[in-house]
């Protein structure tokens, strides 16, 4: 079956740590995005890409990176610098387009220990 | 900038009652809207899509309806029914700026329908 895994589920950081969220799909879609939501909120973008080795910020940012090595694979990770990391966090992936629909992974939370 | 607001945040009613959510954007520079589905921990399952040049989308017992120049947006579901009980969240890709093909997010509304 077609979709996007991400992995792990849960995860747990601790303080001064980096850590990496993996999100895979097999849907052979150019565009890739990831989000963060907190509680009662809606979903922010944090980076997106839209083709292979290439990627931009969205509104949050600061104290994630990312790489696109790969058209399946879009891996986040979480640095050190990111002071409030504790959040769930969902990959998506759609065609190009801006008219496409995205389509979201199961999500990781992340903790902090 | 674009905001989009969802009413009520909350909902409960009785199992087969029809029910509508509502949607709102600030901006009516946009590609197209999206509903979601969210379940307690999970990811999001794509509802319905309506481009820009579309008034309404139809699936089962789902219908979107989309009025660009009021920015607004209602999910209207016939005959609820206990499983479907989730957040339904609605998005906007911008037409624009920085933000140009992205999807804004509101944040959403809870419902649950009881048995």
């Amino acid at each position: 079956d077609g979709g996007i895994t991400q992995s792990p589920k849960y995860l747990f950081r601790k303080e001064g740590q980096n850590v990496t969220l993996s999100c895979e799909q097999n849907l052979n879609h150019d565009a890739m995005y990831w989000y963060r939501q907190d509680p009662g909120q809606g979903l922010r973008l944090i980076y997106y890409s839209q083709i292979v080795n290439d990627f931009q910020k969205g509104d949050i940012a600061e104290g994630y990176s990312v790489s696109r090595e790969k058209k399946e694979s879009f891996p986040l990770t979480v640095t050190s610098a990111q002071k409030n990391p504790t959040a769930f966090y969902l990959c998506a992936s759609s065609m190009q387009g801006f008219d496409q629909p995205q389509h979201f992974g199961d999500g990781t939370r992340l903790s902090i220990l | 900038k674009q905001e989009v607001t969802q009413i009520p945040a909350a909902l409960s009613v009785p199992e087969g009652e029809n029910l509508v959510l509502n949607c709102s954007f600030t901006d009516s520079a946009i590609y197209n809207l999206q509903w979601f589905r969210q379940d307690p921990g999970k990811g999001l399952t794509s509802l319905l899509l309506i481009q820009s040049s579309q008034r309404e989308q139809t699936s089962g017992r789902l219908n979107a309806s989309l009025d660009k120049s009021s920015g607004r947006s209602t999910l209207y579901i016939a005959a609820s029914q206990p499983g479907d009980s989730a957040t339904y969240l609605c998005a906007v890709v911008a037409d624009y700026g920085g933000s140009q093909g992205n999807l804004i997010f509101g944040k959403g509304t809870k419902l649950s329908v009881k048995p």
